[in-house]
């Protein structure tokens, strides 16, 4: 099984700045790699795809970058919407998939 | 758009079955080389990858889960299910259903709402 491992666990940011949260995966995924932002009480939204992709709908401040075994999501000029708290998770080759523990972007 | 809605019981004895159902709305569960996905999230805790089915029936498990759970699809209600049996406080979440990416591409968009379930006498 692969382990993603997340970091920081919280990030406290301001809004208008910028954040930059970082994925670790235990072995290679290639660019087989998601991104999710998670509001409470709220199920998660598909941010990013393919490492680098963004979904559908997702602003261009989101952006993620990354390939192999580190993986990065870069949030430009924080909104009040964005504080939230943000997974990982790889989709390589065979299952089970696996999620980071998540990341906490809080308010400054 | 494809939507998917959660049900089910909210309250599950301990050594009973969990059963939840996902209803896919706005286009066909057979459209498309896509995965059904069931995830999960403890109170409080991070996103648990369960199982994937796909509507031809194929499988895939997560181990930790193999020997209790059972996936289904069923394609003329066009829906997909989740029997979890002999459960435990430990199975107490958010139980959330989800399509996976096209063809093996297991990214997971979009979800349903979330059905929350309680394990308790």
């Amino acid at each position: 099984e692969i382990v993603l491992t997340q970091s920081p666990a919280t990030l406290s940011v301001s809004p208008g700045e910028s954040a930059t949260l970082s994925c670790w995966a235990s072995q290679s995924v290639n660019d087989n790699l998601a991104w999710y932002q998670q509001k409470p009480g709220q199920a998660p939204r598909l941010l990013i795809y393919d490492a680098s992709a963004r979904a559908t709908g997702v602003p261009a401040r989101f952006s993620g970058g990354g390939s192999g075994s580190v993986f990065i999501l870069t949030i430009n000029s924080l909104q009040s919407e964005d504080f939230a708290v943000y997974y990982c998770q790889h989709y390589n080759t065979w299952p089970p998939w696996t999620f980071g523990q998540g990341t906490k972007v809080e308010i400054k | 758009q494809v939507q998917l809605q959660e049900s089910g019981p909210g309250l599950v004895k301990p050594s009973q079955t969990l059963s939840l159902i996902c209803t896919v709305s706005g286009g066909s569960i057979t459209s498309g080389d896509y995965s059904w996905t069931w995830i999960r999230q403890p109170p409080g805790k991070g996103l648990e990858w369960l199982g994937d089915i796909y509507h031809s029936g194929s499988t895939f498990y997560n181990p930790s889960l193999k020997r209790r759970l059972t996936m289904s699809v069923d394609t003329s209600r066009n829906l997909f299910s989740l029997r979890l049996n002999s459960v435990t406080a430990a199975d107490t979440a958010v139980y959330f259903c989800a399509r996976g990416g096209p063809s093996g591409a297991n990214w997971f968009d979009p979800w349903g709402q979330g059905a929350p379930v309680t394990v308790s006498s």
